[in-house]
C-alpha cells in the first residue's frame, strides 16, 4: 500500500494477557518508530529502528515492552502481562530520513 | 518526556476565521514540525521548519519559529470545517537528530 498500515486497529484484552501489534512501514523507509498516545496527551516515543543499526529502546516504559523489526520491513510491538495503564493508542511511523515521518492509523489498545 | 507544549489546549472558531496556536519547547532543536490528527485517524505531517528558518508557508498554513524564545506558531487562514482536528508540534533536538518529541496538542474546532 501507499501508506503505513497497522493491525489490529482495535484490541481489547484482559489484564495480564500478552498482546502483539503490527506495523507495515512504507516501502523504502529505513526508519521506523513506535509511539504511544494516551487519551488527551501528546505522543510518547517508545522505540526507533534504523536499518541494521541497534534499535534505540530508550523510550520503552518497562521490560514488559519489546519490539522487533525484520530487516527494513514489518515491525511488531509486544506488550507482555498487560496492565490497565497500557491502554492507549499505539502509533507507528516510518521515514526515509529524520525529517517528515509518515504515521499509521494506530492500534487502540484497551486493557480491561 | 514531552518537549513541546501547545497553547491553547483548545480553540473554537467560526468558519472563515483564522486559527493561531503556539508551541514552546525546551532544548535546542534541529527542526520543528507540525502534525494534524483528525479524530480517529493517524497523524499527518503538515510542515517542517528548520532551526535557521524564521517563517514558512504552505497553502493556508503559516509557521513561524523564534529560536531565541524557543517558540513556534501555526496559523491557519480562512479556516474550514475540515480543519477541525488536533494539531501537534514536534521537535527534533540537536542532540538527538531522529527522535521526535511531541506536545499534548491543540484541539481546533471550526464551526460552520
Amino acid at each position: 500500500g501507499a501508506g503505513v498500515s497497522q493491525s489490529p486497529s482495535n484490541k481489547v484484552t484482559e489484564k495480564g494477557k500478552d498482546v502483539e501489534l503490527r506495523c507495515d512501514p512504507i516501502s523504502g523507509h529505513t526508519a521506523l518508530y513506535w509511539y504511544r498516545q494516551r487519551l488527551g496527551q501528546g505522543l510518547e516515543f517508545l522505540i526507533y529502528f534504523q536499518g541494521n543499526s541497534a534499535p534505540d529502546k530508550s523510550g520503552l516504559p518497562s521490560d514488559r515492552f519489546s519490539a522487533e523489526r525484520t530487516g527494513e520491513s514489518v515491525s511488531t510491538l509486544t506488550i507482555q502481562r498487560t496492565q490497565q495503564e497500557d491502554s492507549a493508542v499505539y502509533l507507528c511511523a516510518s521515514s526515509r530520513d529524520f525529517m517528515g515521518q509518515f504515521f499509521g492509523p494506530g492500534t487502540r489498545l484497551t486493557v480491561l | 518526556s514531552q518537549q513541546g507544549e501547545e497553547d491553547p489546549q483548545a480553540l473554537s472558531i467560526q468558519e472563515g476565521e483564522n486559527a493561531t496556536m503556539n508551541c514552546s519547547y525546551k532544548t535546542s532543536i534541529n527542526n520543528l514540525q507540525w502534525y494534524r490528527q483528525n479524530s480517529g485517524r493517524g497523524l499527518v505531517h503538515l510542515i517542517l521548519i528548520r532551526s535557521n528558518e524564521r517563517e514558512k508557508h504552505s497553502g493556508r498554513l503559516r509557521v513561524t519559529l523564534d529560536t531565541s524564545k524557543k517558540s513556534s506558531s501555526l496559523l491557519i487562514t480562512a479556516s474550514r470545517a475540515a480543519d477541525t482536528a488536533s494539531y501537534f508540534c514536534a521537535t527534533i533536538s540537536r542532540s538527538n537528530d531522529y527522535k521526535l518529541s511531541f506536545g499534548a496538542g491543540t484541539t481546533v474546532t471550526v464551526r460552520a
